[in-house]
């Protein structure tokens, strides 16, 4: 099983200012990476796939970067609805795996 | 719009079986395109991927719990099941059906959730 790490678990940051959120696989899942973003009490949502492919109708400040074992999720100028935890996911082999989130909060 | 809604009961005996049903609507589900999976949430923790089912009755399952568990799919009804045998109060969680891309190689990302259903375990 490949296990995800993320990191921090949780970033402060002022609105209007730039997050950047990492993840780490134990073994290479080539691109085969998604970001997903939970709100409370709301299923999480696809923001980013194949790495760095943005779902339908995710805006452009959001993108993500990397391969390999190394990943990236940025949100170029925090809105209000941004702060959420972001949760990144390999779908490489199987057993897919998540790693532990990252809880981007206000500052 | 495809959407997929979770129901089952809320609350389970320890021992016993949970079982939730996932209603896949404004879509077939026996379009090949797709996994259909499950996923829990433990309160207040991450993400646990349990099992897929492909239209044709394919599955896998996580080994963590493949000992205790069954998904199965009904065509007819546009819907897709879980069961999981002797659970304890670790079973506790919210419940994600989720719609899973099919790509050529295998798995591709969790495209459309379930709003998830609260399952607790208890006496």
């Amino acid at each position: 099983e490949i296990v995800m790490t993320q990191s921090p678990a949780t970033l402060s940051v002022s609105p209007g200012e730039r997050a950047t959120l990492s993840c780490r696989a134990s073994q290479s899942v080539n691109n085969n990476l998604a970001w997903y973003q939970q709100k409370p009490g709301q299923a999480p949502r696809l923001l980013i796939y194949g790495a760095s492919t943005r779902a339908t109708g995710i805006p452009a400040r959001f993108s993500g970067s990397g391969s390999g074992t190394e990943f990236t999720l940025s949100v170029s100028s925090l809105q209000s609805e941004d702060f959420a935890v972001y949760y990144c996911q390999h779908y490489n082999n199987l057993p897919l795996t998540f790693g532990g989130g990252t809880k981007v909060e206000i500052k | 719009q495809v959407q997929l809604q979770e129901s089952g009961p809320g609350l389970v005996t320890p021992s016993q079986t949970l079982s939730l049903t996932c209603t896949v609507s404004g879509g077939s589900i026996s379009n090949d395109n797709y996994f259909w999976s499950w996923i829990r949430q433990h309160p207040g923790k991450g993400l646990e991927w349990i099992a897929y089912i492909y239209y044709n009755g394919n599955t896998y399952y996580n080994p963590s719990l493949k000992s205790r568990l069954t998904i199965s799919v009904d065509t007819s009804k546009n819907q897709f099941s879980l069961t999981l045998n002797s659970v304890t109060a670790a079973d506790t969680a919210i419940y994600y059906c989720a719609r899973e891309v099919k790509q050529a190689a295998g798995s591709d990302a969790f495209d459309i959730w379930g709003q998830g259903t609260m399952v607790t375990v208890s006496s």
